[in-house]
């Protein structure tokens, strides 16, 4: 069966500071893979999104940015944290069939201080 | 750009009800329309998917229904019961390869 696995669960950073999420799908060939944001009290905000390797989309322009050096492996990344990037960091993925659904994993909570 | 609206942020429900919960989108009728659950500190989890062809579709105690004149879905959960408490996401497709989320509407059955 295919698990995704997410770490770390919760990151405290400084305003500056690097910041590297690190997500990894098994079980599963070429999905599309996927990096949300969400805020308190706001919707699911997708940031990135990837249909293989070394192929990044971004929906919005911000501070991160997002790598997928092999099939199974999704990586966001900033160089200097701000404020703003504070919220719950999910990581998903799907197949490639119509309607397939998103599989999350358990999120990071990133605070920056 | 297409635009969710679930309609509260909130319903309390007493157990053994029927909660009803509303996914309204603005634009176009998307291709399908999946509803998640979310539970705190946790990602959402996939419950149903219904296409834009089919009125109503059933899971168990789940009932989702699509209205593409209404430009509406609601999600029905019969015999509520207290672990049925959490957050409710619809979702529709848009462009290729992504889903647009609502920001859900927190489910509470009151025992």
């Amino acid at each position: 069966s295919q698990t995704i696995h997410q770490w770390p669960a919760t990151l405290v950073q400084p305003v500056g500071s690097p910041l590297s999420l690190e997500c990894t799908v098994e079980g599963t060939s070429n999905p599309n893979l996927y990096w949300y944001r969400q805020a308190a009290g706001r919707g699911l905000q997708l940031l990135f999104y990837s249909v293989g390797i070394g192929q990044i989309s971004s929906e919005v322009p911000q501070n991160l940015s997002a790598s997928r050096p092999q099939d199974r492996q999704f990586i966001l990344s900033s160089k200097k944290l701000l404020l703003s990037d504070s919220g719950f960091y999910l990581c998903a993925w799907r197949g490639q069939g119509l309607g397939s659904p998103l599989h999350f994993g358990n999120g990071t909570r990133l605070t920056v201080t | 750009s297409q635009k969710i609206e679930q309609n509260s942020e909130a319903l309390n429900i007493q157990e053994g009800k029927t909660a009803t919960l509303t996914c309204n989108y603005t634009n176009y009728s998307p291709a399908y329309l999946q509803w998640y659950r979310q539970d705190p500190g946790r990602g959402p989890v996939f419950l149903l998917l219904i296409r834009e062809n089919e009125k109503e579709k059933r899971k168990e105690r789940l009932k989702v229904t699509f209205d593409t004149t209404l430009k509406q879905s609601l999600f029905h959960i019969t015999a509520s019961q207290p672990a049925d408490s959490a957050t409710y996401l619809c979702a529709v497709k848009t462009g290729a390869n992504n889903l647009f989320f609502g920001t859900g509407t927190r489910l509470t059955v009151i025992p």
